[in-house]
């Protein structure tokens, strides 16, 4: 089974500054890369993906970098804002969509007025 | 699009109570569907896949005859906690997948199962 590694656990930063959160996985078929924001007692929402065939996607204020080398993936958020306060999860995928998830343990971001 | 909807949000419930909790995809055909556990300041755990017409795939650890399964169409997959205990208090979400490679799963709102 994948295993999934994720840091830091918690994460607080400025409002403005950036956070940057990196999941390490283990089964080189990993093809798709969830990241997921989850507020307190709501289900995780995704907020960026990103396929084995691309390098870096950017959604506005958020981003996520892949290295399969490595086999490792990061979440960028840039400017934060006191909403972005959250548990961020990443959940690689090798299972093409008959596998459940392995999720990471969690980042609670905290954002600092 | 691709909604699905989990049923009921909020359960409390004395021990020993059987609790059912339903997911449903409301505008898509569910190839398969998962069910998840979270325990509060952890993260999701996967408990069972299950698909449409067939018995669930169990994790290490999950049983069987505790967390029925049933996926009797490709929109309704239930999960029934039989005889519930304090224990198995928890935060329950399923989410339901098209079986497309490379696609997000689609998550429900979850149920907060309170066992007295």
């Amino acid at each position: 089974g994948e295993n999934v590694e994720q840091h830091p656990s918690t994460l607080s930063v400025q409002e403005g500054d950036s956070a940057v959160i990196k999941c390490t996985y283990s089964d080189s078929a990993s093809n798709y890369f969830p990241w997921y924001k989850q507020e307190l007692g709501k289900r995780p929402q995704l907020i960026i993906d990103i396929r084995s065939n691309v390098g870096e996607k950017k959604d506005q204020r958020i981003a996520v970098t892949l290295n399969k080398t490595a086999k490792h993936f990061s979440l960028h958020i840039t400017e934060t804002q006191p909403e972005d306060s959250a548990v961020y999860f990443c959940a690689p995928d090798s299972g093409g969509g008959a596998d459940g998830l392995t999720f990471g343990k969690g980042t609670h971001l905290i954002i600092q007025p | 699009g691709a909604v699905v909807s989990q049923h009921p949000s909020r359960v409390i419930c004395k021990s020993g109570t059987s609790v059912k909790i339903e997911c449903r995809s409301l505008d898509f055909q569910a190839t398969t569907m998962f069910w998840y556990r979270q325990f509060p300041k952890q993260s999701l755990m996967l408990m069972a896949t299950s698909n449409e017409g067939s018995k669930a795939t169990y994790e290490q650890g999950v049983e069987k005859d505790k967390f029925l399964i049933n996926h009797a169409s490709l929109t309704l997959s239930t999960l029934t906690v039989t005889s519930a205990h304090p224990e198995d208090s928890s935060f329950y979400i399923c989410s339901a997948s098209q079986g497309v490679r490379g696609q997000p799963q689609h998550f429900g709102d979850g149920t907060r199962l309170s066992i007295l």
